[in-house]
């Protein structure tokens, strides 16, 4: 079984700060990792993934991940968040194990950007 | 891009009623995902599909069918509709190869039970 975990329901910051989003992960095999991003009445937003190779992972909109293998932790990361960034934000772990490539969501941390 | 299209963005049905929710999509993509979405629970599959007319059950299936009679359409049914069935609906989609595939999500459709 994989679970995902986002121990923050919200996490608040100004604008112009650097930002961090936590996700920690369980997973029986080597994992398959993604952020999304769900703006209010919409779908979830593809961010990014960590697949294989470097840790540290780059994706749209400035955002970043990090992959920590021994602390099975997938934390995202902004150097300087913006107020537009403010939006629900989720986890998903997949594995090789999984046949149809699926994935399970974590609960989703809101992220709220004051100016 | 990726266009996944839900026929409805908002739904209002009454209990007992059997309810449809379209899905399509247009990137020849084999695997179609079913998800509710409620708050502080995140997202729960309830089917999903890698191939014309195949299924399999997520986390929560019951009270729920779905139907893929062509690849790029993926139908959700609420055989008798019930006020727990309140939800936001998200229909996703995704290539089958080698893991690591991003999935990409439709608009959802939000959906009442009175």
């Amino acid at each position: 079984a994989q679970s995902v975990a986002q121990p923050e329901d919200q996490v608040n910051v100004a604008e112009g700060n650097p930002l961090t989003v936590k996700c920690t992960y369980s997973v029986s095999g080597n994992p398959y990792l993604f952020w999304y991003v769900q703006y209010p009445n919409r779908g979830l937003q593809f961010l990014l993934k960590y697949i294989t190779g470097d840790n540290l992972v780059k994706g749209s909109y400035g955002f970043e991940a990090e992959f920590n293998k021994s602390q099975t932790s997938f934390h995202l990361k902004k150097p300087s968040a913006l107020v537009s960034d403010s939006a629900l934000y989720f986890c998903a772990v997949g594995s090789g194990n999984n046949a149809g490539n699926m994935l399970t969501f974590g609960g989703g941390t809101r992220l709220m950007v004051k100016p | 891009d990726v266009k996944v299209t839900q026929s409805s963005r908002y739904l209002v049905k009454r209990t007992g009623e059997k309810v449809f929710l379209e899905c399509v999509q247009d990137m020849d993509h084999e695997n179609m995902f079913w998800y509710r979405q409620d708050p502080g629970l995140g997202l729960r599959l309830i089917y999903f599909s890698y191939d014309v007319k195949m299924k399999e059950k997520g986390d929560i299936p019951e009270g729920y069918s779905v139907s893929r009679e062509k690849k790029e359409r993926f139908s959700l049914i609420l055989e008798s509709a019930s006020t727990n069935q309140t939800s936001m609906y998200l229909c996703a989609s995704s290539f089958l190869r080698q893991g690591g595939q991003p999935q990409h999500f439709g608009d959802g459709t939000r959906l009442s039970i009175l």
